[in-house]
């Protein structure tokens, strides 16, 4: 069992660029999410699947932001048109619904810098 | 009102201390509490879950209260290795999905 495990781990990239994060759960974990956190705040959710489905979507993400889980496995998470204000830390997540114990597993997640 | 609320800190603390801290949520229908832990510059951990009844892990204590909408972290005997940011977490409340909500951390630094 690798972990949670998310590509690239650092982005740069100049406003109104696209960029596309990738992770690959935990394998067998139905449950993938993804949070943004910026610097002094928890992690903020903003998307979640159960298996290929993607079941609820933060008010926070807008038209620019979509995401995918194909085939149930691995995830991404596109932003279109970047501006500054997205520079965060994009942090992706699973667990397995069968154990519903709350514990989330982290990648070490994805930091984007729009310049 | 944010869902869930923890004083951002710092507290500076000397080794072997006992420190608290504290966390208000918004939703009342929530049914599951947690401490997750989270090390600079790292993605967080769960550190233990929160019940009713109170729990230990060790020297962490967790407690919660419901009709307060209040939960608290109790550290005795302050390890250096203490040092991190702490996350009071709350699941969303909507029925079949365990939507987690994170507070803003609290952090803590423990000195020799």
């Amino acid at each position: 069992d690798t972990g949670v495990s998310q590509d690239p781990r650092h982005k740069i990239t100049k406003r109104g660029q696209n960029v596309t994060f990738r992770c690959d759960p935990i394998s067998e974990h139905n449950r993938l999410y993804w949070y943004r956190q910026t610097l002094g705040q928890g992690p903020e959710f903003l998307t979640y699947f159960q298996n290929e489905a993607q079941l609820e979507k933060s008010r926070l993400l807008s038209d620019r932001f979509s995401a995918e889980r194909p085939k149930g496995s691995f995830s991404t998470l596109e932003i279109q048109r970047t501006e500054q204000g997205d520079s965060a830390m994009y942090l992706c997540a699973s667990s397995a619904l069968a154990r519903n114990t709350g514990e989330l597993f982290f990648g070490e997640g994805s930091r984007l810098t729009v310049l | 009102r944010k869902e869930v609320e923890q004083d951002p800190g710092p507290f500076n603390v000397p080794e072997g201390a006992t420190v608290a801290f504290n966390c208000t949520y918004s939703n009342s229908a929530s049914q599951s509490f947690f401490w997750y832990r989270q090390d600079c510059r790292k993605e967080p951990k769960l550190l233990m879950s929160v019940y009713s009844s109170g729990n230990e892990d060790g020297r962490f204590t967790a407690q919660l209260n419901r009709a307060s909408q209040y939960i608290s972290l109790l550290i005795r005997d302050s390890k250096l290795s203490d040092s991190a940011t702490y996350l009071c977490v709350v699941e969303g409340g909507n029925t079949g999905f365990q939507k987690l909500v994170f507070g803003t951390g609290t952090r803590l630094l423990v000195s020799p």
